[in-house]
């Protein structure tokens, strides 16, 4: 089973949209991150979440560390936000990022 | 700079061919990764270096052999691979391998084709 989970799978949605990302872990983590990548593309990383909320231009990122949760939004979204979006975690003292399925999202113009 | 580099972009080797897929970053960054990506799926861990040596190897199949020279090259050594070996190859960076500081900076990546 799969320690990280996101949802959805797949979003599709028009211009101007907001847009919301979900992503779930098990047990409690040091770090989250949120990661994009398009379609061939490398990977960047968006956001690194430890608590509380971070906002970058049209992208926020909150964690709840006691619900086990995050979220990626992404305000008055754009053709060009077309990615996947993927969560990955850091388990306490572990080496490696644990990552989710990801999100294939598509903005329509 | 805050740049990982990854060459080359694109690979077509042969099944008897060896060749090397190399990765640097000026960041100060002492944990190296390589990763694996097929299709649609996320990324795969293969190997850890932190501070030039070999802090994890995911149980990978010999014919990849990754070398560390320096804190700011990683290079992965390909040797008889398989067709299902074709992937693009992801190298990232963070400052250290675990606690604070592991915010992981990703390369482009080398897309490989093995025929």
């Amino acid at each position: 089973k799969n320690e990280v989970e996101q949802s959805p799978q797949n979003l599709t949605a028009q211009e101007g949209e907001f847009i919301t990302i979900n992503c779930s872990y098990s047990v409690g983590i040091s770090a989250l991150h949120w990661l994009q990548q398009h379609p061939g593309g490398g990977i960047v990383s968006l956001f690194m979440l430890s608590s509380g909320k971070k906002k970058h231009g049209r992208l926020i990122a909150t964690i709840n560390i006691q619900e086990k949760h995050s979220s990626l939004h992404i305000t008055a979204s754009h053709p060009r936000d077309s990615a996947v979006y993927i969560c990955a975690v850091r388990f306490p003292g572990a080496q490696k990022l644990v990552f989710g399925q990801g999100t294939r999202l598509t903005i329509n113009p | 700079d805050t740049e990982v580099t990854q060459t080359p972009k694109h690979l077509v080797m042969g099944m008897t061919n060896k060749k090397s897929l190399k990765c640097e970053q000026h960041m100060g960054h002492r944990a190296m990764y390589w990763y694996k990506q097929k299709a649609k799926k996320p990324p795969e861990l293969m190997f850890v270096y932190s501070y030039e040596k070999l802090s994890i190897n995911e149980s990978v199949p010999s014919r990849f052999s990754p070398e560390c020279p320096n804190s700011s090259l990683l290079n992965l050594h390909l040797h008889a691979l398989q067709p299902e070996d074709s992937a693009l190859y992801l190298c990232a960076s963070s400052l250290i391998v675990s606690g604070s500081g592991t915010e992981a900076f990703f390369g482009q990546g080398t897309r490989l084709t093995v025929v």
